[in-house]
Formats: structure tokens, C-alpha cells, sequence
């Protein structure tokens, strides 16, 4: 099975409006993290927001928001406001193990955004 | 503030060639890692490193060595490159204690085998 899964190979979305990048996770930890993070045509990896698996609250950087969905292992990315800069490609990301334990990073295979003027 | 600082940008290597690729992170963090990104793909992790003076494999470790004597310092070692070696490394850091994370990758070394 798919560590993390991201159904969505390609999204548009009109500019000054909201949108929803899936992500889906497989783990039987009971600690780890989930990472979403931005790729823009440059190339550069850019960390965007964090969630623990024993935060209560959904995590929110700006206008990054994660949908973090425990029982049905979701941990989906809304962005408020579209900007044309927002224009990139999205990972979304997972560490399995306790904080200075074995680490085990897995990463989907993005999402492409494209936001429309 | 510099960050996370990998050298060089651009490597083209023959087969059989070694090199280091080098990564400094100048924000104390204790968390350090090593990934490789094929195109069209996501990131995989090759080493990764808890502190200085430990370090541990990742998913995809073969044809790779590392070490990590300072906190700053995490290079990535390439022996005997092969053409299956050719990708965008990524050094990345984080902070990681107990519930909060936050990472920072560098700017990547693309490396070609030939």
C-alpha cells in the first residue's frame, strides 16, 4: 500500500479563490507528521505547514490551512485567496517515528496547481 | 541568514567517478537529511542524521555514505557513481522537538552520471 497517496496530478484554480489538495496517509505509528510542501518551476523546496499527529487543532500558516482528518488518514491542504504565485507544484509528506527515534520520511508524488488569472 | 547552503549546483560526473556534495545549515537544528528527487517524482530519503556523530539510512541508502561530525555539517558521499545515481539532491534540516517540526531544504545539486 501507498504510504501517502495523492490523487490529484494536476488542479486549476481561479485566482482570489480557495482550494483543496488531497492527501491521504498509511501508517500504524502512533507518532508522526505530516508536511506539505511547495515547488515552484525553480525548483527549490519550500516547507509550508506541519501537522503532529497528537495536535488536536488543525495546523495554519497564513494562508495555508491542513485539514487533518485522523480517523480517516487525511491531512488535506486548503489555500485561501489563490495567487498566481501560488502557481506550483505540491508534496505532501509524512515521518513516521518519535522525535529523536528512527525516522522514516515518505513523500507523495505532488500535485500540480495552476492558478487562472 | 543563510540557512540551509548546498555546493556545487550543477555536477556532471562519468561513471565510476566519486564526490561529496556538501550541506550547511547555519539554525542549530538537530535534524538533518538527505534526499534525491527523480524527474517527475517526489523526494526520497536517502540518510538522514539525529544529532552530530549520528546518522541512519533512509529508503533508498545504496551507492551512498555520510557523516556528520558538527551539528552544521552533513555531506553525502558518492562512490563509484552510476547513471541510476543522476537526480536533484536535496540536504534538508529541521527542528524537531516533541509535537513541533519545521523544515528547510536547501537549493538542491543536480547531478548528472554519465
Amino acid at each position: 500500500a501507498q504510504k501517502i497517496t495523492q490523487t490529484q496530478p494536476g488542479m486549476f484554480v481561479q485566482e482570489k479563490e480557495a482550494v483543496t489538495l488531497d492527501c491521504t496517509y498509511d501508517t500504524s505509528d502512533q507518532s508522526y507528521g505530516l508536511f506539505w510542501y511547495k515547488q515552484p518551476s525553480s525548483g527549490e523546496m519550500i516547507f509550508l505547514i506541519y501537522q503532529g499527529s497528537y495536535d488536536e487543532q488543525n495546523a495554519t500558516e497564513g494562508r495555508y490551512s491542513l485539514n487533518f482528518q485522523k480517523a480517516r488518514k487525511s491531512a488535506n491542504l486548503v489555500i485561501s485567496a489563490s495567487q498566481l504565485g501560488d502557481s506550483a507544484m505540491y508534496f505532501c509528506a509524512m515521518r513516521e517515528g518519535p522525535s529523536g527515534g528512527y525516522q522514516k520520511v515518505t513523500f507523495g508524488i505532488g500535485t500540480k496547481l495552476q492558478v487562472i488569472p | 541568514n543563510a540557512g540551509v547552503t548546498q555546493t556545487p549546483k550543477f555536477r556532471i560526473l562519468k561513471i565510476g567517478q566519486s564526490m561529496t556534495l556538501q550541506c550547511t545549515q547555519d539554525m542549530n537544528h538537530n535534524y538533518m537529511y538527505w534526499y534525491r528527487q527523480d524527474p517527475g517524482m517526489g523526494l526520497k530519503l536517502i540518510y538522514y542524521s539525529v544529532g552530530a556523530g549520528i546518522t541512519d539510512k533512509g529508503e533508498v541508502p545504496n551507492g551512498y555514505n555520510v557523516s556528520r561530525s558538527t551539528t552544521e555539517d552533513f555531506p553525502l558521499r558518492l562512490e563509484l557513481a552510476a547513471p541510476s545515481q543522476t537526480s536533484v539532491y536535496f540536504c534538508a534540516s529541521s527542528y524537531l522537538r516533541g509535537s513541533t517540526d519545521t523544515q528547510y531544504f536547501g537549493p538542491g545539486t543536480r547531478l548528472t552520471v554519465l
